[in-house]
């Protein structure tokens, strides 16, 4: 069975800070893995996602993800966070990029203070 | 941009009794699916649906729960007798299955608030 693990309930980080929310996941076989944002009141947002190839995948707003098969691990990271940032991040695995289902973390809270 | 929209945004009901949660994913998109998030856990997957049928489901999603695409563009879950464990956020999410895009995923609307008293 597929699992994800985001070990961080909250992160903190002040404004122009480097940001990282941490996911690993357990799969077997290669995995499609993709980050996703949620605003308070809003829906699920899409960010990145990894299929196959470059290892460092670069998103929406700023952000990328580095893919590390060895430590089956796919953090994301932004090099300087804003207060808009703060939102809270899930990381998801799935087999394919096409039908099938999102397997979820249980989602990262991100609070940048100015 | 288009937008995956879901009515209503919050769906009071008593135990017992029937609902059903609408959703009208992007207008090109194939593949259309239900999540749900209990307060305070993870979003879990409910149930896909392509080419007018179920293609996996989850445990969750037992002989209570029922989805359909009535008319080509609204995408419903039903539920037949909502129980309290029901009370959840629910996600309507679509995807365009273009397999060549790098943006093709899965994109989700804001959610409906189920509370079953």
């Amino acid at each position: 069975a597929q699992s994800v693990a985001q070990p961080e309930d909250q992160v903190n980080v002040a404004e122009g800070n480097p940001l990282t929310v941490k996911c690993t996941y357990s799969v077997s076989g290669n995995p499609y893995l993709f980050w996703y944002v949620q605003y308070p009141n809003r829906g699920l947002q899409f960010l990145l996602k990894y299929i196959t190839g470059d290892n460092l995948v670069k998103g929406s707003y700023g952000f990328e993800a580095e893919f590390n098969k060895s430590q089956t691990s796919f953090h994301l990271k932004k090099p300087s966070a804003l207060v808009s940032d703060s939102a809270l991040y899930f990381c998801a695995v799935s087999f394919k990029a096409a039908g099938n289902k999102l397997t979820f973390g249980g989602g990262t809270r991100v609070l940048v203070k100015p | 941009e288009p937008e995956v929209t879901q009515t209503p945004s919050h769906q009071v009901t008593q135990m017992g009794q029937e609902v059903i949660l609408r959703c009208v994913p992007i207008s090109n998109h194939l593949y259309f699916y239900w999540y749900r998030q209990i307060l305070g856990q993870k979003v879990e997957f409910l149930v896909s649906f392509y080419n007018n049928e179920i293609s996996e489901k989850s445990e969750i999603f037992d002989d209570q729960f029922s989805v359909e695409r009535p008319d080509g563009s609204n995408f419903t879950l039903k539920i037949r007798s909502t129980k309290l464990e029901d009370s959840a956020m629910y996600f309507c999410a679509s995807r365009k299955g273009d397999l060549s895009s790098h943006t093709d995923t899965q994109y989700f609307g804001p959610g409906t608030r189920l509370t079953v008293l």
